[in-house]
């Protein structure tokens, strides 16, 4: 069974700067796509950037980007310009490859809860 | 275009009641997910619909149980409340064979 791992439970950054956050998984597939969501007070689960596991050119969307490192099995995400909007729980996903037959639930990772300062 | 929609928003139950939450995915999305979001438990997916039929459940025990009607909305009944049920109930949808799901606003239940 697939695993994801986010070892970093809190965070905060200054409005402005870039944070980096983290995230490992584990799995035997080859080819698999992994996911940031955010969860906002509201706890509405918002998409936030996804990656192809085939693809080597690492994801952007904005100011958000990620390091897709497949060897290791990273996957972090980066946030550039941190907006007090960005306040939230981000959690990162696996989804196993879209084949017949394969599960296709995400497994999630713990989050971590981000706090943009002032 | 719509989003994912469920309904009620808030629901209180008394232990041992049977509960029903209803989920509306995107238009055009035929893949309905239910994932259970419980205080210090994280998100854990609960049942996979796809096209009319459950393709996946996750360890749950079978009073959780769903269906999905021909129009691809999904119910999610969970019968025998117990306490720890008490949770945020999340419905998210995506094509067939599509890679990014997408989430309603969730249901949030507490048993009593």
């Amino acid at each position: 069974a697939q695993t994801v791992t986010q070892s970093q439970p809190e965070m905060s950054v200054q409005e402005a700067e870039t944070v980096t956050l983290s995230c490992t998984y584990d799995t035997s597939e080859s080819n698999y796509y992994l996911f940031w969501y955010k969860q906002p007070p509201s706890r509405q689960m918002i998409l936030v950037i996804r990656q192809e596991a085939y693809k080597q050119q690492n994801a952007t969307e904005n100011r958000f980007s990620v390091n897709f490192q497949k060897a290791a099995k990273s996957f972090s995400l980066k946030i550039s310009d941190s907006q007090l909007g960005d306040t939230a729980m981000y959690f990162c996903a696996f989804m196993n490859p879209i084949s017949s037959g394969s599960a296709r639930q995400l497994t999630f990772g713990s989050g971590t809860q981000l706090t943009v300062l002032p | 275009e719509a989003g994912v929609t469920q309904s009620p928003t808030h629901l209180i139950k008394t232990r041992g009641q049977q509960v029903t939450l209803r989920c509306s995915p995107i238009s055009g999305h035929t893949s309905v997910y239910w994932y259970q979001q419980a205080l210090g438990l994280g998100l854990q997916f609960l049942l996979w619909y796809d096209e009319g039929e459950e393709r996946n459940r996750g360890n749950f025990p079978p009073r959780f149980s769903g269906r999905q009607f021909p129009n691809y909305s999904s119910e999610l009944n969970v019968n025998a409340l117990e306490l720890e049920d008490s949770a945020l109930y999340l419905c998210a949808s995506s094509v067939a064979r599509g890679g990014e799901q997408y989430f309603g606003p969730g249901t949030r239940l507490t048993v009593t």
